[in-house]
């Protein structure tokens, strides 16, 4: 069984340029989180979503980030415009309920010149 | 205020030591995780437990709900253990996870 896939793997943008990562969760998993993962700290949730629904979008910095999943399945990130600060790992991860345990992708590294 | 403490922060140990990596919370909690990465690649779940104690391999997680404290041990550690462990926590009010910054584990043969 495939797992969570993420794309891309690695990214590298110019500041003020808009960037987006795109996350495939595990099939018949109906929670999907995005986080981001700075150097040397823990994740952090930006966002979670029970199938379409985002029922936790409270850290995620609107301003400058969304995020969609349509059809309750793919999802995806953006940032526009990117800031140097936003340079992290960003993680999916899916599970098949709210309560169950969560498989991580491999992540996509920003980096933010 | 970080809701969930590691300790240590980085450890070193000789192949064949007893590991042990300790997470303090200071929430509710439903749940709590402890997560495996090794560097430059993705996180994988090693336990979710509520309460007791869960072994895999040479793996073992415990908790104490009332102290808000878990352990995980590794025992016979190996070089390939070497990675930053996780804990994680998801509250039992509002559903959030809060994560600890990591413990990170180098095993020298």
């Amino acid at each position: 069984e495939a797992g969570v896939v993420q794309s891309p793997r690695y990214k590298i943008i110019e500041k003020k340029q808009p960037v987006a990562f795109w996350c495939n969760p595990i099939s018949g998993h109906n929670t999907l989180y995005w986080y981001r993962q700075n150097l040397g700290q823990g994740p952090e949730l930006l966002i979670r979503y029970e199938n379409e629904e985002a029922v936790d979008d409270s850290q995620l910095p609107k301003d400058r980030f969304s995020a969609e999943r349509l059809k309750g399945v793919d999802s995806t990130l953006k940032i526009q415009p990117a800031e140097l600060g936003d340079s992290a790992v960003y993680l999916c991860a899916s599970s098949f309920g709210g309560f169950d345990e969560q498989y991580f992708g491999p992540g996509t590294r920003l980096t933010v010149t | 205020k970080n809701e969930v403490e590691q300790s240590p922060q980085n450890l070193t140990a000789q192949e064949g030591e007893f590991i042990t990596i300790n997470c303090s919370y200071s929430v509710g909690i439903s749940a709590l995780h402890w997560l495996q990465q090794h560097p430059g690649g993705g996180i994988v779940s090693l336990f979710m437990l509520s309460s007791g104690k869960k072994k895999h391999g040479r793996l073992i997680a415990t908790i104490n709900i009332q102290e808000k404290h878990s352990s995980l041990h590794i025992t016979a550690s190996h070089p390939r253990d070497s990675a930053v462990y996780i804990c994680a926590v998801r509250s039992n009010t509002g559903n959030q996870f809060y994560f600890g910054t990591g413990t990170s584990l180098t095993v020298i043969p």
